[in-house]
């Protein structure tokens, strides 16, 4: 099956400062990616979708200035969590989909487990 | 809102034992319905993807069914094994836009060896 790979896996920040993720498709072109949060014993929430080249559409709710999305080619996606706070701190999951249509499966990465101190 | 339910509470099952978890969604219709496995600390894995005018669909041993009006999906394990020990998640498509999904919280499995 197609392959997403997230780095890093794991991130410890001191609080007011960002941190970068990243989210690549390593063996397919993701027109789309997706970003969601987990808090532990919890469901995938939807920050955001990413669409290659175009602007990201966030989810209710979530902070488009804090959490910035940038797709800037069909293999990757960013998120950087700026001026994180210990509130912050999740488990953060990226997916990809060949195709941003109902009824295709997402790919998903292996997650980044962000502590904020 | 579009609300999805899955089994609240750990399923502890006997290797060898067909295990049985529940989707339960309300205030939608959705055209899709999907089943993934989350290890701890690790993303979901894609495992079926069954349509709304499909009843059942099997992938060795996982049977998944889509029953429209009572607004449910079962997903089974047949002869289980330790192995099979993970968090299974629901998901519905979104708001038929751009490929989203909503997932469910997750039922935790536990097979016994």
């Amino acid at each position: 099956g197609a392959v997403v790979s997230q780095h890093p896996s794991w991130v410890i920040c001191k609080s007011g400062t960002s941190v970068k993720i990243e989210c690549r498709s390593l063996d397919f072109q993701a027109t789309t990616m997706f970003w969601y949060r987990q808090f532990p014993k919890q469901s995938l929430m939807l920050m955001a979708t990413s669409n290659e080249g175009s602007k990201a559409t966030y989810e209710q709710g979530v902070e488009k200035d804090k959490f910035l999305i940038n797709h800037a080619s069909l293999t990757l996606s960013t998120l950087t969590v700026t001026s994180a706070h210990p509130e912050d701190s999740s488990f953060y999951i990226c997916s990809a989909t060949e195709r941003a249509l109902r009824g295709y499966e997402q790919y998903f990465g292996p997650g980044t487990r962000l502590t904020v101190t | 809102s579009q609300k999805i339910e899955q089994n609240s509470e750990a399923l502890n099952i006997q290797e060898g034992k067909t295990a049985t978890l529940t989707c339960n969604y309300t205030n939608y219709s959705p055209a899709y319905l999907q089943w993934y496995r989350q290890d701890p600390g690790r993303g979901p894995v894609f495992l079926l993807l069954i349509r709304e005018n499909e009843k059942e669909k099997r992938k060795e041993r996982l049977k998944v069914t889509f029953d429209t009006t009572l607004k449910q999906s079962l997903f089974h394990i047949t002869a289980s094994q330790p192995a099979d020990s993970a968090t299974y998640l629901c998901a519905l498509d979104g708001d038929n836009q751009g490929g989203k999904l909503i997932f469910g919280q997750g039922t935790e499995l536990s097979v016994k060896p």
